[in-house]
């Protein structure tokens, strides 16, 4: 099942580069999501967009970026990221009136 | 906003063994609880979810119970097999965000055979 597809599946930066996630999604959603997972941590949501407008950014910073071009495409920009940063990027999506929410693989990000 | 709490944060049980796992929720406003299911090196996977309005939902091994006075609700899975060795988290999602689903820090399940 490839609802929720995200590339790279990993990825190894500097502190000082800037590269991408991308997120694409076959579903018909509506709303879609990045959440960060840490080792021994919950998930954590860091950006919705529903409808292509973001509605929810829990004060993640602002070295993350976020666009959402369109319902089945979401990036999450990466500049000047910190060690701290190394972390599983999933992507999901859902139908912003339903509640069932459909991960992708993830990315894995290495921040040296 | 939400917080969710699971227990324990590691579980270990014989085959064919009976594992549960508790979650406990802030918001007594949320009506939709979520369990997802992460084998190693996978995405998170829907199992089961159970909303406010029930009590209890069972599909197999797998059953669900809510308590809402309590603002709990646990997982159980009965006849475990080593399949099912993988990380668990329970997710709450409130009434009135429709997109912010909080999950809990997850339970890594092992089944030894």
């Amino acid at each position: 099942e490839t609802g929720v597809t995200q590339t790279p599946r990993h990825l190894v930066m500097g502190m000082t580069n800037k590269k991408s996630l991308k997120c694409e999604q076959h579903l018909g959603h509506n709303a879609m999501y990045w959440y960060k997972q840490s080792a021994k941590k919950p998930l954590e949501l860091m950006f919705v967009y529903s409808l292509e407008e973001r509605v929810e950014n829990n004060s993640v910073p602002s070295r993350f970026s976020p666009e959402c071009p369109n319902s089945s495409h979401l990036f999450l920009h990466l500049h000047t990221l910190q060690p701290e940063d190394s972390a599983l990027y999933l992507c999901a999506s859902s139908q912003e009136s339903g509640n069932t929410i459909y991960f992708g693989e993830g990315s894995w990000l290495t921040v040296v | 906003g939400e917080n969710v709490e699971q227990h324990p944060s590691t579980l270990s049980v014989q085959e064919g063994d009976s594992a549960v796992i508790k979650c406990t929720y802030s918001d007594s406003a949320s009506n939709y609880f979520p369990w997802y299911k992460q084998e190693l090196g996978k995405r998170p996977q829907l199992i089961i979810d159970i909303r406010s309005n029930v009590g209890e939902k069972k599909d197999q091994r797998i059953a669900v119970t809510l308590n809402k006075t309590a603002k709990h609700f646990s997982l159980h899975i009965t006849e475990t097999q080593p399949e099912d060795s993988a990380v668990y988290f329970c997710a709450a999602r409130g009434l009135y965000n429709n997109n912010d689903m909080r999950f809990g820090a997850g339970t890594r399940l092992t089944v030894k055979p």
